[in-house]
């Protein structure tokens, strides 16, 4: 089974921060990475597939990048909307997902 | 615009066997992988396996001996059964659509609380 190890699990941040999440898998898993954004009472909406494309319609102040076993997540301009929390999931081998990381305001 | 609807008990005895159904809207249920993932309250997410509509199912090696999927295209829908549940079972439910067997989800249903207690 393929472990993600995300970090933090928890960020207070500012409306207007750069803010990054990582993920680190246990092995191996070439650009199979998607990010999803959740926020309470509701699913998790996709917004970034194969470690770096954007899914349509999701801002451009998100970014992945990545490969392999390092991956990250960043906002570039953190807005009042983005404070959620943020999964990584693998999809090499049967999927998992990274524990989680939650944005709070500062 | 593709919906998928979670429906079932929220309540389910210890022991017994949840039983969960998604059924997809605004698009057809064929040639995709269908998912089942559970969100226990202030927890993470555990993806509990998927079935393509063939009938070709893929479990989480941590529930496949619990876990049985099926799907009826003719309904648009697909089901999850979850036997000899505990309380550690309870959790929210939600179905997912994926394009192949190594692919991001793109689609969501809204889950379904299921909770289980005598």
């Amino acid at each position: 089974a393929i472990r993600i190890t995300q970090s933090p699990s928890s960020l207070s941040a500012s409306t207007g921060d750069r803010v990054t999440i990582t993920c680190r898998a246990s092995q191996g898993i070439s650009s199979y990475l998607a990010w999803y954004q959740q926020k309470p009472g509701k699913a998790p909406k996709l917004l970034i597939y194969a470690a770096s494309t954007l899914q349509s319609g999701v801002p451009s102040r998100f970014s992945g990048s990545g490969s392999g076993t390092d991956f990250t997540l960043t906002i570039s301009c953190l807005q009042s909307e983005d404070f959620a929390t943020y999964y990584c999931q693998q999809y090499y081998s049967y999927p998992s997902f990274g524990g989680g990381t939650k944005v709070e305001i500062k | 615009q593709v919906q998928l609807q979670e429906s079932g008990p929220g309540l389910v005895k210890p022991s017994e066997t949840l039983s969960l159904t998604c059924t997809v809207s605004g698009g057809s249920i064929s040639s995709y992988y269908w998912s089942w993932i559970r969100q226990p309250a202030g927890k993470g997410l555990e993806w509990i396996g998927r079935i393509y509509t063939s009938g070709s199912t893929n479990y989480n090696p941590s529930l496949k001996s619990r876990v049985t999927m099926s799907v009826d295209t003719s309904k648009n829908q697909f089901s999850l059964k979850l036997s000899s549940v505990t309380a550690a079972d309870t959790a929210v439910y939600y179905c997912a659509r994926g394009h192949s067997s190594r692919s991001h989800i793109d689609y969501w249903g809204q889950g379904t609380l299921v909770t289980v207690s005598s």
